[in-house]
């Protein structure tokens, strides 16, 4: 079983659109991020829930709006992509905030 | 400044040497240091972690924190080509007050038969 699982793994779309990336951790964590990897390959934090509040919150923009149903689960919103969001996403999570972060195998997001 | 800096490399060594890479943060008030290995179009994997000043040591793999230099740093002995990949040095920094990782843009290790 995959600890942290995200879909989808790639995803091609129009700029303008909405789409939404899903990830859920199995390792009974209570913290989950979500970390955006540029074409540098500088990885950068976006957000931090811990039991299902936000703790943080980088200077993302509002298109960007991570929710969190249960602690399991942290899932990515995006409306109105941009060309600059290119990147590739990664979901991860960790036992106590922070500590040894454990990511998901990645979205490879493109917008053309 | 940077919080986490590293040499964005890439560092070229011959199978079996030892490779070093290095890191520096700028937040004195960090108190856990991460290496983490990412190969090309994978994701991040924790290699090791250290929390106090000196060497730890796991099989190949020693890392060194200095905390009064703010510095950090990977060694990788008997260097293998399975190793080439992007080596990520990773800070907790307490600032804002929530404790983040914060990672360094990576230095790409390559490692020639």
């Amino acid at each position: 079983d995959t600890a942290v699982s995200q879909t989808p793994k790639y995803l091609v779309t129009q700029m303008g659109n909405d789409k939404s990336i899903k990830c859920e951790q199995n390792l009974g964590h209570d913290t989950m991020y979500w970390y955006k990897q540029d074409s540098k390959k500088f990885l950068k934090i976006m957000f931090s829930y811990n039991n299902k509040e936000l703790i943080i919150n980088e200077t993302v923009p509002n298109r960007f709006s991570p929710k969190s149903p249960d602690k399991a689960h942290l899932n990515l919103h995006i409306n109105s992509l941009e060309l600059g969001d290119s990147a590739v996403y990664f979901c991860a999570s960790s036992q106590e905030a922070p500590n040894t972060i454990y990511f998901g195998e990645g979205s490879w997001l493109t917008v053309v | 400044q940077k919080e986490v800096e590293q040499n964005s490399g890439p560092l070229s060594v011959p199978e079996g040497a030892i490779a070093s890479l290095n890191c520096t943060y700028s937040d004195r008030g960090s108190q856990s240091f991460f290496w983490y290995r990412q190969y090309s179009g994978k994701s991040p994997e924790l290699i090791m972690f250290i929390y106090s000043n000196g060497d730890k040591e796991d099989g190949r793999f020693t890392a060194q924190l200095n905390k009064a230099s703010q510095y950090v740093s990977l060694l990788i002995r008997d260097s293998q080509p399975s190793d080439s990949a992007t080596y990520l040095c990773a800070v907790i920094s307490p600032k804002g007050g929530y404790n983040k990782l914060i990672f360094g843009a990576g230095t790409r290790l390559a490692v020639h038969p």
